[in-house]
């Protein structure tokens, strides 16, 4: 299983956007990134996933350099709400590899 | 919407009882369900995986006899805690893989034990 390393923390204001990075220097070629975000006592919500180069949806952004051995999530114009930990998993996505989750990224947004 | 639901989301119980949570697909099967644990501030803890019709794979450290794990159909994995004790009180999250697609995640089920 590719392990994953993101910051513990990160600041910052409303209206800005946030880019987390995770590296994962052992992924293996069947794996996908998938981002997840966790308010307090709530499961992972699903984020956004992808492969490689970027992927986008209405939330956010991921990008993902040719070697895949990071990503950055984008998180466009934050506010107060995207206050949460974030969670950046790599893992085969066609068969039935369990999820080990990292100790993620908690991010505050202050007004 | 939710489409892995978990039941109860909160509950109470005595030291040396048990008790079941349940996790279920909502509008799909999943051969596969993951049972994790969370305490406060903490990351999720993977449990065990539970296997539709065949006993639960579990981690490393934890105790199958005292987390049982049921997966008697494509829609359906119960947890059950025996002989509960406070140190066993915490957040516990159950997920499933939809097929060919992403996991999704319960909303979760806050045991304390007294």
């Amino acid at each position: 299983l590719a392990k994953t390393t993101q910051p513990i923390s990160m600041d910052s204001y409303e209206g800005q956007e946030v880019n987390i990075t995770c590296s994962h220097n052992n992924i293996a070629t069947n794996d996908y990134i998938t981002w997840y975000q966790q308010f307090p006592s709530q499961g992972p919500r699903f984020i956004i996933q992808g492969y490689k180069t970027k992927v986008t949806n209405e939330v956010a952004s991921l990008f993902i350099p040719a070697d895949r051995k990071s990503s950055t999530l984008s998180l466009p114009r934050v506010s107060l709400s995207d206050t949460a930990v974030y969670y950046c998993l790599v893992g085969d996505n066609t068969g039935f590899q369990k999820l080990v989750f990292g100790t993620g990224t908690r991010l505050l947004v202050s007004p | 919407g939710a489409v892995v639901s978990q039941h109860p989301s909160r509950v109470i119980c005595k030291s040396g009882t048990s008790v079941k949570i349940e996790c279920r697909s909502l509008d799909f099967q999943a051969t596969t369900m993951f049972w994790y644990r969370q305490f406060p501030k903490q990351s999720l803890m993977l449990m065990a995986t539970s296997n539709e019709g065949s006993k639960a794979t579990y981690e490393q450290g934890v105790e199958k006899d005292k987390f049982l794990i049921n997966h008697a159909s494509l829609t359906l994995s119960t947890l059950t805690v025996t002989s509960a004790h406070p140190e066993d009180s915490s957040f516990y999250i159950c997920s499933a893989r939809r097929e060919g697609n992403t996991i999704y995640f319960g909303e979760g089920s806050w045991l304390t034990v007294v």
